[in-house]
């Protein structure tokens, strides 16, 4: 089945470092691929997406490129903030259920110092 | 604020008992999902509906079920809890299929004691 593999945290890194969280998929077909941020006490929100191959998504900084080649979608970003600590999850839309069901890694806690 | 909205949020109760979690989605979203979250299993997406009707299962337990009511909020229902049930439910909603975002809730904590 279709599934999303992360890089396991904790990922620790100091103010201004570059940042970049693993994000490997397996599905049929092309699905729709997405970073989900989760701050503490709060619900998940979007940060960005990509619906197609090469598509960059971007936002606050941060930049995913959807590689069919290596169905990766690996998070980056050039210089991280102390309030960019959060848990970051990658996504997928399952497109064996019509895209209604969206499968999410097992999250990637970042803790940035200052 | 995502304009999804949770109720409650804390729920403390007893093993056995029965439960109802209550999610009202953004206006003009038609779609709404489930999702448990604990510490050992991560985000685990258990039901979507779809203007009232059930669209897609995920790792549901038959004591869980959940509907869509006409004015599309919907609420999930736990019976027979049991320690291991504790956990933070997340309610999402989307204007259609999951292809679009997904807006997020704030989350309901459940204890079982």
């Amino acid at each position: 089945g279709n599934s999303v593999t992360q890089m396991e945290g904790p990922v620790t890194l100091s103010e201004e470092a570059f940042l970049t969280i693993n994000c490997t998929y397996t599905a049929t077909g092309y699905p729709s691929l997405f970073w989900y941020v989760q701050y503490p006490g709060e619900g998940l929100q979007l940060l960005l997406k990509a619906t197609k191959a090469d598509d960059k998504g971007s936002n606050k900084g941060f930049e995913a490129t959807y590689r069919k080649e290596t169905t990766s979608f690996h998070l980056e970003k050039g210089s991280v903030q102390v309030s960019d600590s959060a848990v970051y999850f990658c996504a997928l839309s399952d497109l064996n259920t019509g895209g209604f069901k969206t499968i999410f890694g097992a999250g990637t806690r970042l803790f940035v110092k200052a | 604020d995502s304009g999804v909205t949770q109720t409650p949020k804390h729920l403390i109760t007893a093993t056995g008992q029965r439960v109802t979690l209550r999610c009202s989605p953004r206006s003009g979203d038609l779609s709404v999902y489930w999702y448990q979250q604990s510490l050992d299993q991560g985000l685990q997406f258990l039901i979507h509906y779809y203007n009232g009707e059930e669209r897609a299962k995920g790792n549901i337990l038959e004591r869980f079920s959940a509907q869509q009511f006409p004015d599309l909020h919907s609420e999930l229902n736990l019976s027979s809890l049991e320690l291991g049930d504790s956990a933070l439910y997340f309610c999402a909603s989307s204007p259609g299929t999951s292809y679009n975002e997904q807006f997020f809730g704030p989350g309901t904590r459940l204890t079982v004691l």
